[in-house]
């Protein structure tokens, strides 16, 4: 079974410039999650899919972040425009029920400068 | 909402000595606690969990311990070897009602040294 994938692995970008993060989920699994680590600092929570819907998005910093999961099988975050305190790592995670264990892509690392 | 500590932020030990981790919770209601490993350049992994019905857990060198009442959760690791070391979080899940979302600590880098 494919574990969950992000792409790209790395970004680096300018401020002001738009980027695309995108994350495949395990197949089957309903339950998407962004998270983000920025600066060593805890893995925060961004926002949670069911299929195709936002469950929760309590967590999303602003409105330059707009996340979206089209059908309910791939999900992508856009930042634009970018700032320099987003730069971090932006993980994507999936679950097959609520309180499942929740399965981590790689990341993306994010780089504003 | 929850709030997780983690301590400490790095643990230094020797190899075949016991690591041991510790978090606190301030949700009551939460009621699964994953912790994850991160080995430089990969993905979070689970490693072990407890849910809050459950006092105790064990797989092979690795256990985990609740205590509810308190609201604090302890990773342990015995006979440490190098490839243990890594990053570890640990994490709370809410009940039903309450989110859902992990909410992490702040993680705590292990260096296992030969």
């Amino acid at each position: 079974e494919a574990g969950v994938t992000q792409f790209p692995s790395h970004s680096v970008i300018e401020k002001g410039q738009t980027v695309t993060l995108r994350c495949d989920p395990i197949s089957g699994h309903d339950n998407l999650y962004w998270y983000r680590r920025v600066m060593g600092k805890e893995i925060k929570f961004l926002l949670h899919f069911v299929k195709e819907s936002k469950q929760d998005e309590s967590g999303m910093p602003n409105n330059r972040f707009l996340a979206e999961r089209t059908g309910g099988t791939y999900s992508t975050l856009k930042v634009q425009p970018a700032e320099l305190e987003d730069s971090g790592v932006y993980f994507c995670a999936s679950s097959h029920l609520r309180g499942s264990e929740q399965y981590f892509g790689p990341g993306t690392r994010l780089t504003v400068t | 909402g929850e709030n997780v500590e983690q301590h400490p932020s790095t643990l230094s030990v020797q190899e075949g000595d016991s690591a041991v981790i510790k978090c606190t919770y301030s949700d009551s209601a939460s009621n699964y606690f994953p912790w994850y490993k991160q080995e430089l350049g990969k993905r979070p992994q689970l490693i072990i969990d407890i849910r809050s019905n459950v006092g105790e857990k064990k797989d092979q060198r690795i256990a985990v311990t609740l205590n509810k009442t308190a609201k604090h959760f302890s990773l342990h690791i015995t006979e440490t070897q190098p490839e243990d070391s890594a990053v570890y979080f640990c994490a709370a899940f809410p009940s039903r009602n309450a989110g859902n979302m992990l909410t992490f600590g702040g993680g705590t880098r292990l260096m296992v040294k030969p």
